[in-house]
């Protein structure tokens, strides 16, 4: 696709459910990158992907998060039993080289109520 | 690890001031460095960026150098307008051990209000 897509642009879930959250990066970009942003706060990073690995997953916040990618391609953060302070508008990004520009998706805003 | 230390805001500046926001980083190699940029209601896109020391990015006016031996990389602007407005996000990126693996880093952001 021409950008990065991630899908859905808004999500409302009771406390306890599990969301998913996907990501459709630009084709041919190696590095996949996952954020989360509070409102009114800055980049939190949660975890990157090269190709289809996860050489950092420091930023997980807890074992509640995972992430996975598949083909190089599409990734999926999924939060399980989810909390109110899960609130937040999540971005991917990615990029095709460590020095070029990441591009950077609309984001998913996740509100836990 | 790698961190990115920016001023903190908010900074509110009138039409045509002179802009600058700090950022200093902390990351071992040589890394590239970056400025974001996100406009009310939109998604982040970047500004400019510089990939060795002493390069010059620049775009829109706004302009910032890589200074290796400050670990420095200020965003400047020379006349600001209402349409500055944003949250501007200092960035590094590198690659790690190995040279495989890389991880984008960010600094927290600074809110730019700019009244006419």
């Amino acid at each position: 696709g021409a950008g990065v897509s991630q899908s859905p642009s808004n999500k409302v879930t009771e406390k306890g459910k599990d969301v998913e959250l996907r990501c459709d990066p630009i084709s041919g970009h190696t590095a996949l990158y996952w954020y989360r942003q509070r409102l009114g706060q800055g980049l939190e990073f949660l975890i990157y992907f090269q190709g289809n690995s996860a050489p950092d997953k420091s930023g997980l916040p807890s074992d509640r998060f995972s992430a996975e990618r598949t083909g190089e391609s599409v990734s999926t953060l999924t939060i399980q039993r989810t909390q109110q302070e899960d609130s937040a508008v999540y971005l991917c990004a990615s990029s095709r080289f460590w020095n070029t520009e990441a591009f950077f998706g609309q984001g998913t805003r996740l509100t836990v109520v | 690890g790698d961190s990115v230390t920016q001023m903190e805001g908010p900074v509110t500046l009138s039409e045509e001031a002179f802009l600058t926001i700090n950022c200093t980083y902390t990351a071992t190699g040589y890394p590239s460095l970056f400025w974001y940029v996100q406009y009310p209601g939109e998604g982040l896109q970047l500004l400019l960026k510089a990939t060795k020391a002493d390069d010059k990015g620049s775009n829109k006016g706004f302009e910032a150098t890589y200074r290796k031996e400050t670990t420095s990389f200020h965003l400047e602007k020379g006349s600001v307008q209402v349409s500055d407005s944003a949250v501007y996000f200092c960035a590094l990126n590198r690659v790690e051990s190995g040279g495989s693996n890389y991880k984008l880093t960010f600094g927290k952001g600074t809110l730019l209000t700019v009244n006419p």
